[in-house]
């Protein structure tokens, strides 16, 4: 049968191996962004946020990288382990709104053993 | 654990039926945004309330109502539903630190209706 939702991205890696995810976002004006991470039937969880003003940030086992010429944002995880299997989403704030958050539609993760 | 609750966890009900679904943010958090996650549309922004007062709305159907109590729990309240309305509803609750406004989701209310 004809399966119904969002195609999000997949991402395969093996246990042990570092893992990149990639995100475009759209409003060059953004002030900051947001990586979440979401497993199946939880709420997103917040991982790790990085200012307009760097180009890389690290956190445990986790390093943003921010290429605002192309207006690109990589999460990449070092050492994936099965936990790490999930949905992945960036965040952005929208213009002019304060602090309302466009997601995008994500990239799912999956860790081999 | 976020710090944010919902309940209940599963809801499961009739089309025309009418839902409440609560929710209370952070300790000291005065912000609480309500989202819809389906599978044809990823998570959508519904409406955000900041200190009992409603800030900013997205996508939200008129079908659809909220409020911020003093205590800053909120509820969002689904009436006349339709089986597409089917979705998991998420919370979250901000709070904003050296010019970043981190949004903490709670574990969401899954909604069937059938």
């Amino acid at each position: 049968g004809e399966s119904v939702g969002l195609h999000l991205p997949t991402l395969s890696v093996q246990e042990g191996d570092n893992s990149i995810i990639n995100c475009a976002y759209s409003n060059s004006a953004s002030d900051y962004f947001i990586w979440y991470k979401q497993e199946s039937g939880k709420g997103p969880q917040f991982i790790i946020d990085i200012r307009s003003n760097m180009d890389k940030r690290q956190g445990q086992r986790v390093t943003v990288l921010l290429n605002k010429t192309v207006k690109h944002l990589s999460l990449q995880i070092a050492a994936t382990q099965p936990g790490d299997s999930a949905v992945y989403f960036c965040a952005e704030p929208l213009p002019y709104t304060g602090n309302q958050f466009y997601f995008g539609t994500g990239t799912s993760l999956t860790v081999i053993p | 654990d976020s710090g944010v609750t919902q309940t209940p966890k599963h809801l499961i009900t009739a089309t025309g039926q009418r839902v409440t679904l609560r929710c209370s943010p952070r300790s000291g958090d005065l912000s609480v945004y309500w989202y819809q996650q389906s599978l044809d549309q990823g998570l959508q922004f519904l409406i955000q309330y900041y200190n009992g007062e409603e800030r900013a709305k997205g996508n939200i159907l008129e079908r659809f109502s909220a409020q911020q109590f003093p205590d800053l729990h909120s509820e969002l309240n689904l009436s006349s539903l339709e089986l597409g309305d089917s979705a998991l509803y998420f919370c979250a609750s901000s709070v904003s630190s050296g010019g970043v406004d981190t949004q903490y989701f709670g574990p969401g209310t899954r909604l069937t209706v059938l």
